[in-house]
């Protein structure tokens, strides 16, 4: 099956960890993305791959870094200096068409951080 | 920061009634607009899109309607069934070469 994977499912971090979310997909897909999710603020995103090598950050990118050296794979690790890290995160890819990275986005189920 | 703006936040359809979501964008450089549906606990998936060289797409009890002057598109869900209460998000092209930028979403609710 074709699809993207996300683990773990849930996570829980004590204050002051660094906590790292995986992020696997066999679509064959160039781009990446990772957003979180808080209630009533939809989705934001952190961080977007383009391709292998290379990132750019997203609207909230302050406590959080990537690193993008396979296709198939986008960690993301969520430092101690994220002041409020407890969130739903979602991973996300897609196909670069062009430029613009307007290709249907296929959504991982989430992993759920909560710190104690 | 370019925005989409989603309307409302939150919807209550009585079963067999129409559903109606509203989203206005920024200016963009191409014209792509999806809408994605998400059940709680799950990542969101992709329900409708449409690239407007027409201004209407539909599929099932989905449509999209787009009114590129007004820089507004929205979703129209006919005879809303209780298994579509979701949380349902616009989205828009940002910039070349950057992500979709998302509406804040709005939770629908369809009362049996």
């Amino acid at each position: 099956d074709g699809g993207i994977t996300q683990s773990p499912k849930y996570l829980f971090r004590k204050e002051g960890q660094n906590v790292t979310l995986s992020c696997e997909q066999n679509l064959n897909h160039d781009a990446m993305y990772w957003y979180r999710q808080d209630p009533g603020q939809g989705l934001r995103l952190i961080y977007y791959s383009q391709i292998v090598n290379d990132f750019q950050k997203g609207d909230i990118a302050e406590g959080y870094s990537v690193s993008r050296e396979k296709k198939e794979s986008f960690p993301l690790t969520v430092t101690s200096a994220q002041k409020n890290p407890t969130a739903f995160y979602l991973c996300a890819s897609s196909s670069r068409t062009s430029d613009y990275l307007t290709d249907t986005q296929y959504f991982g189920p989430g992993t759920r951080l909560t710190v104690l | 920061q370019q925005q989409v703006k989603q309307s409302p936040q939150s919807l209550i359809v009585q079963k067999g009634g129409i559903s109606i979501i509203n989203c206005a964008y920024e200016n963009t450089a191409f014209d792509y607009f999806p809408w994605y549906q998400q059940f709680p606990g799950k990542g969101p998936a992709l329900l409708i899109a449409i690239r407007p060289d027409v201004s209407e797409k539909k599929e099932g009890r989905f449509t999209i309607s787009f009114n590129k002057s007004a820089k507004q598109f929205s979703l129209h869900i006919m005879d809303s069934q209780p298994g579509d209460s979701a949380t349902y998000f616009c989205a828009s092209p940002g910039q070349a070469g950057t992500a979709l930028i998302f509406g804040k979403g709005t939770t629908l609710s369809v009362s049996s």
